[in-house]
């Protein structure tokens, strides 16, 4: 499974757009980029996923350059209940039974 | 999104005892679920792949004797803590993924407190 790397932590304040930007030089060609989001004492919570360009949600944007050796995910207009950890994950080639690893995670804070 | 529950929230149990943690695909059928296990401050790691009808995998330096996992249905898997022991105490969370999709969803997690 492609390794990746992201910063440890983050600040923003409410009301700004956030970007935070995740490293898998080693990208397989099946690999899916998936991004969630960690609370306190909870389980991770899908944000988005994508394979290439770029993915839209109603919470997030998923940037993925033709490489597909980075991606970015982008908050737009955070409040302070996004305040958590963020993990950006590679991997799940459609159909495999292959479990998750996560990496450190980004810990973004956000505040008033 | 697909729902998996776990349950119990949280546990309080005596060294030398054993736990269970169940985890539930609620609206769809998950042949693989995953648990995981993850101590303060740190990233989850993962400790085994619960197979239904089979025999779960480890990764690791996970002791199978001592974590017992239990996949009997498309729908649920269990974790057996058994004789805990107070560096146990985690959090554990599973997850599961329906067949065929590349999202994975997790459920709210355990909490192990093993005194």
């Amino acid at each position: 499974l492609a390794k990746t790397t992201q910063p440890i932590s983050m600040d923003s304040y409410e009301g700004q757009e956030v970007n935070i930007t995740c490293s898998h030089n080693n990208i397989a060609t099946n690999d899916y980029i998936t991004w969630y989001q960690q609370f306190p004492s909870q389980g991770p919570r899908f944000i988005i996923q994508g394979y290439k360009t770029k993915v839209t949600n109603e919470v997030a944007s998923l940037f993925i350059p033709a490489d597909r050796k980075s991606s970015t995910l982008s908050l737009p207009r955070v409040s302070l209940s996004d305040t958590a950890v963020y993990y950006c994950l590679v991997g799940y080639s459609g159909g495999g039974a292959d479990g998750l690893t996560f990496g450190k995670g980004t810990h973004l804070i956000i505040q008033p | 999104g697909a729902v998996v529950s776990q349950h119990p929230s949280w546990v309080i149990c005596k060294s030398g005892t054993s736990v269970k943690i169940e985890c539930r695909s609620l609206d769809f059928q998950a042949t693989t679920m995953f648990w995981y296990r993850q101590f303060p401050k740190q990233s989850l790691m993962l400790m085994a792949t619960s197979n239904e009808g089979s025999k779960a995998t480890y990764e690791q330096g996970v002791e199978k004797d001592k974590f017992l996992i239990n996949h009997a249905s498309l729908t649920l898997s269990t974790l057996t803590v058994t004789s805990a022991h107070p560096e146990d105490s985690s959090f554990y969370i599973c997850s599961a993924r329906d067949f065929g999709g590349t999202e994975a969803f997790f459920g709210q997690g355990t909490r192990l407190t093993v005194v």
